[in-house]
């Protein structure tokens, strides 16, 4: 699976729209790109993923550049309750075991 | 649907003894996985199943066991527990593709182990 970079760590107003990057220079044609989240002290959370067209649900927005190589997560409302560590993995469909492998995220903290 | 459920919430080990994680999910998914996370770090696995009486080795097996006799149980077995196993355990399952795309994987609420 194609190795992620994301920031450390990240500020955001409540209200305002969170932009979280994430580089995976070395994506292949058959890696969708995932984002998680983890509140503190909770499992893991599904937020959204991707092939290569922008995708949106109910709780956020992915944007994929037409290259696959970065992509940017958003979430246009930030709440306090979104404070969390936001996880960018890029994982090949169909392979072994539906692996998830996780790096270090990005932590977003959301300012009154 | 109570979804991923694990037991115990939290736990306090000796060195050198042993305990189950429990892990049940009751979405009849195939997959099932076992995680942890140490502090400040992101999740790495240890074992997964890709259903009944199958199972394999993650990225850090080393020092646990599993089992896989039912579609809905995990166990995550530590034989002789060690300060280094000090972690929070998560579990999660995910179901065989439906829909084209990878599907998501669901966890538990985690158990938080700590080995003295």
């Amino acid at each position: 699976d194609a190795k992620t970079t994301q920031p450390t760590s990240m500020d955001c107003a409540e209200g305002r729209a969170a932009n979280l990057p994430c580089n995976h220079s070395t994506i292949s044609g058959n890696e969708y790109v995932y984002w998680y989240r983890q509140i503190h002290s909770q499992g893991p959370q599904y937020i959204i993923h991707g092939l290569k067209n922008n995708e949106t649900n109910e709780m956020a927005s992915l944007i994929i550049t037409e290259d696959r190589k970065s992509s940017t997560l958003i979430l246009p409302h930030a709440t306090l309750r979104d404070t969390a560590v936001y996880y960018c993995i890029v994982r090949v469909g169909r392979a072994a075991g539906n692996k998830l492998t996780f790096g270090g995220g990005t932590r977003v903290l959301v300012k009154p | 649907n109570a979804g991923v459920t694990q037991t115990p919430k939290f736990r306090i080990l000796k060195i050198g003894q042993s305990m189950t994680l429990q892990c049940t999910q009751d979405m009849n998914h195939n997959y099932m996985y076992w995680y942890r996370q140490d502090p400040g770090m992101g999740l790495k696995l240890i074992y997964y199943s890709v259903g009944a009486g199958i199972t394999d080795k993650g990225e850090v097996p080393n020092g646990y066991n599993v089992s896989r006799s039912t579609t809905e149980d995990f166990p995550l077995r530590l034989e002789l527990a060690a300060p280094s196993q000090t972690s929070v355990y998560f579990c999660a399952s995910t179901s065989i593709w439906t829909s084209g795309s990878p599907d998501t994987q669901y966890f538990g609420p985690g158990t938080r182990l700590t080995v003295l």
